[in-house]
């Protein structure tokens, strides 16, 4: 079975500091890895996604994710927060159910960002 | 810019009404997605098909039923509402392409509540 962790439901940082956000997934076979951002009242959006290639992904808006399969991790990661990136961030995975694919959602984890 | 709409954007309603929400693509996709989600909190899949006159249940309950009768339109319904309802869905679509790695693209959602 393919699964998603998110570690930390909640996040803050400074404006202009790093932002880190952790995703760990459990996958039986190589994973197809998303993430995609939420902004209030709205649906999601597309950051970044990992299917197969190089393991350090870019993405929108300056943020990036690096696949690192030992670890078996797909961190968010932008060097400098902006205050327009507070915002609900959810890792995802692609879960094949035999018959077809569907995506599995982590958690969530909410980006504050202060002055 | 993703093409995927949902209507009504609010919808607050009473107890035992029949609702139906409406989410249509225009991106040929073939697979589309209904997703439950309450106020900051995780996704879950309640609905989905992979074609017309396809569609299979998630891995939420729910007592909501779809149908796909064209490719662009999947409609959830509600024979009678209740409280237990209220929550945000999200409508998604994704290409139906060999391999896992395709992502799929949100409406902006539809907030229900129930009184």
């Amino acid at each position: 079975a393919q699964s998603v962790t998110q570690l930390g439901s909640h996040v803050s940082v400074s404006e202009g500091a790093l932002v880190l956000l952790r995703c760990n997934y459990s996958s039986s076979v190589p994973p197809y890895l998303f993430w995609y951002v939420q902004y209030p009242n709205q649906g999601l959006q597309l950051l970044l996604k990992y299917t197969t290639g190089a393991t350090l992904v870019k993405g929108i808006n300056g943020f990036e994710a690096e696949f690192k399969k030992s670890e078996t991790s797909f961190h968010l990661t932008k060097p400098s927060a902006h205050m327009s990136d507070a915002a609900e961030y959810f890792c995802a995975v692609t879960r094949w159910t035999g018959t077809a694919s569907k995506l599995t959602f982590g958690t969530g984890t909410r980006l504050q960002v202060t002055l | 810019e993703a093409d995927i709409y949902q209507t009504p954007r609010y919808l607050v309603i009473g107890t035992g009404k029949k609702i139906t929400l409406e989410c249509s693509q225009t991106m040929g996709h073939d697979k589309m997605y209904w997703y439950q989600q309450d106020p900051g909190m995780e996704l879950h899949l309640i609905h989905y098909s992979y074609g017309v006159n396809s569609t299979e249940k998630g891995d939420l309950s729910s007592e909501s039923t779809v149908s796909r009768i064209r490719t662009e339109h999947f409609p959830l319904t509600l024979e009678s509402a209740r409280p237990s309802h209220t929550s945000q869905y999200l409508c998604a679509s994704s290409a139906s392409r060999t391999g896992e790695n395709t992502e799929a693209f949100f409406g902006q959602g539809t907030r229900l509540t129930v009184v």
